[in-house]
């Protein structure tokens, strides 16, 4: 059974406006961790954010903010002030004894 | 500086042939992850480990072995009974399988000719 699911296979941007990129996750367990990781073209995984699920305030790093809905399972990245160096590919991963990650998000961010 | 490497960056194989890939870890991680990608597509586990002289099959084992004679090191093999190896292939490591983040190498991009 798919684990992390990533409903937007691509997505377009303004330079300079915001982005939300989806993440929902399927668990019963009460301990588990969310990540969101960035793929240039390059093929390196860059990490860029993390939320545990018992953290109760929301995860942020800088422009990066995870948006956390316990209740609705969902973990979605918000990109603020998008920049061009932001086009990549984007995956939502979910820690639970091991990692599983989602089919990823292409974002292009237009100038 | 710490990290994970892989090595080599690209590799060409002929159909038949098995082939090593490297991955090494100098942060004294318990937990290390072979992954595998598709153009395009999310990474999908192939093995792991979470301790020295242990490891479990991921989803799409078959076709592929393991080693984890050393902390620092979990070679991937690709084995002639893959039948189609030609992939982007990702090594990981983590301070324990659970919920902490896992550290990427630069990767290896095997081609079959």
């Amino acid at each position: 059974a798919q684990k992390i699911t990533q409903t937007q296979p691509g997505m377009f941007v303004q330079e300079k406006e915001a982005v939300t990129l989806d993440c929902t996750y399927d668990t019963s367990d009460q301990s588990y961790g969310l990540f969101w990781y960035k793929q240039p073209s390059s093929g390196e995984m860059i990490f860029l954010i993390y939320q545990g699920s018992y953290d109760e305030q929301n995860a942020t790093e800088g422009r990066y903010s995870l948006n956390f809905q316990k209740a609705r399972k969902s973990a979605n990245l918000v990109i603020s002030a998008s920049q061009l160096g932001d086009s990549a590919m984007y995956f939502c991963a979910m820690a639970l004894g091991k990692f599983y990650f989602g089919s990823g998000t292409k974002l292009n961010v237009k100038p | 500086d710490g990290g994970i490497t892989q090595s080599p960056k690209y590799l060409f194989r002929k159909e038949g042939q098995n082939v090593t890939l490297s991955c090494e870890q100098n942060l004294n991680h318990d937990a290390m992850y072979w992954y595998r990608q598709d153009p395009g597509q999310g990474l999908r586990l192939i093995y792991y480990s979470q301790i020295v002289n242990d490891f479990q099959k991921g989803d799409i084992a078959e076709g592929y072995s393991v080693s984890r004679e050393k902390k620092e090191s979990f070679p991937l093999t690709v084995t002639s009974a893959q039948k189609n190896p030609t992939a982007f292939y990702l090594c990981a490591s983590s301070i324990q399988t659970g919920l902490s983040k896992a550290f990427f190498g630069q990767g290896t991009r095997l081609t079959v000719v």
